[in-house]
């Protein structure tokens, strides 16, 4: 069964802090996306990528955020000095055309879960 | 933004009753889809509608799709307590050929046993 994974699942770390956030993609999509969920901001569009090539950054804090796709299989987030305010989940999805609609049917992985003291 | 509103923010049920959540968007779409995220998971891909189709059955789900009202409605019958999660909508932008899904805040359905 394909699943996106992401790790850690969950990380505690301190301001001022690197957190570096890894996700695998379903093995076959072309498409990644990072979102932020917030109770306070819901669902966030960070960054995606199709092909490994940036398409759209714009959701994302450019002076500390950085996303990359070194290879097909792995694609990162970084944060860099980490904030309180970064606190959040943050969901790694692949993308798959559904059905030659046209349209991407988007696969989550599990998250990981960002706390900042 | 093109980013969906879902309708009501929570929804609190009986077993065996219906839910009903609605959905609206600003800009033409392509597609609409809809997800379920349970507590601490990822969101989970649950039916497309394609903007010429008006209606569409999943199971116990039902979309309905209304362009010129810029609405959609997921129903879901006959809940049960493993239906307790949130429900997300999701639109693309005809305007545009990135792909990218635009999310609203969601619905939190709880369905009581």
């Amino acid at each position: 069964d394909a699943r996106v994974t992401q790790t850690p699942r969950h990380k505690v770390t301190e301001m001022g802090q690197e957190v570096t956030m890894r996700c695998q993609p379903i093995l076959g999509h072309n498409t990644v996306f990072w979102y932020r969920q917030t109770m306070m901001q819901g669902l966030e569009l960070l960054a995606y990528f199709r092909n490994r090539a940036p398409l759209d950054d714009s959701g994302m804090p450019k002076d500390r955020f950085s996303a990359e796709m070194p290879d097909a299989t792995l694609a990162t987030l970084k944060i860099q000095p980490s904030e309180p305010r970064d606190s959040a989940v943050y969901f790694c999805a692949s993308g798959s055309r559904y059905r030659g609609s046209g349209q991407e049917t988007q696969y989550f992985g599990p998250g990981t879960r960002l706390l900042v003291l | 933004s093109q980013q969906g509103e879902e309708d009501p923010q929570a929804l609190s049920i009986q077993e065996g009753e219906n839910a009903t959540m609605n959905c609206s968007y600003k800009t033409s779409i392509n597609n609409l889809q809809w997800y379920r995220q349970n507590s601490g998971r990822g969101l989970v891909h649950l039916i497309l509608i394609r903007s010429n189709e008006r209606e569409k059955h999943s199971g116990r789900l039902r979309v309905t799709l209304d362009t010129s009202k810029k609405s959609s409605s997921l129903l879901i019958t006959a809940s049960r307590a493993a239906d307790t999660a949130s429900y997300f909508c999701a639109t693309d932008d005809r305007g545009s050929t990135l792909g990218r899904l635009y999310f609203g805040r969601g619905t939190q359905l709880t369905v009581w046993p």
